[in-house]
């Protein structure tokens, strides 16, 4: 099975840039999804197919993926991005998710 | 705007089968296939598999094979998953959710969850 490793947690300063980043075998191959998760909410997509973002998400919100790094960047961090962060993809079929990143904004 | 909107709570005991809804509304309820993620407390998500609601077909995680049903209701554009013999460790939230794009896109859309506890 394919595995998808995050870092469990990180904080940002208010006003800087946090980059979460997610790692798999060769994911640069495979699109990358990511959501955003506020407690006691349903996730939220964030950006899809490694770095287009939908249409209710801020420019602020970026992604890239290369190698066996995908990356999540959010820029000018506020309060209100305080949230876990998962990435997603779909290998042979089977939707893959990561475990997740709680991003802690200072 | 598109809509998931899922039934309630339950409670079950060890050894059960629950079976949990998925109306939409707000586009053609043929157009997008439909998946289920569940969150186990405090942990992160999981796929669980997806339904075709215009044909029917379905794809299941090998984790789930031979305990999970996925079925719908075209009349009432409703999607169902039933798990059966339930352990405590299918504890979680349920949620159907859908990429707006191909079946294997992001998904663009999401239930509000259904909590499912399973305990003796």
């Amino acid at each position: 099975s394919y595995d998808l490793t995050q870092p469990l947690s990180m904080s940002v300063s208010l006003g800087q840039t946090a980059r979460i980043t997610c790692g798999g075998n060769n994911i640069g191959s495979k699109n990358v999804h990511w959501y955003r998760q506020k407690p006691g909410q349903a996730p939220v997509l964030v950006i899809f197919s490694d770095n287009n973002r939908p249409s209710w998400i801020p420019e602020r919100f970026s992604g890239s993926n290369s190698g066996n790094t995908a990356t999540l960047t959010i820029s000018r961090a506020q309060a209100g991005d305080e949230a876990d962060y998962y990435c997603q993809l779909w290998d042979s079929s089977t939707g893959v998710f990561g475990g997740g990143t709680k991003l802690t904004v200072l | 705007q598109v809509q998931l909107v899922q039934s309630g709570a339950e409670v079950k005991k060890p050894g059960a089968s629950v079976k949990v809804s998925c109306k939409a509304s707000g586009y053609s309820f043929t157009a997008y296939y439909i998946h289920w993620v569940r969150q186990a407390p405090g942990q992160g998500l999981q796929w669980m598999g997806w339904i075709n609601p215009n044909t029917g077909g379905t794809n299941y995680a090998r984790k789930f094979q031979g305990r999970v049903t996925m079925t719908r209701d075209t009349s009432i554009s409703t999607v169902y998953m039933e798990l059966f013999r339930l352990r405590s460790d299918d504890t979680a939230v349920y949620y159907c959710a859908s990429p707006a794009t191909a079946v294997e896109g992001g998904f663009d859309f999401w239930g509000q969850g259904t909590l499912v506890t399973v305990s003796s």
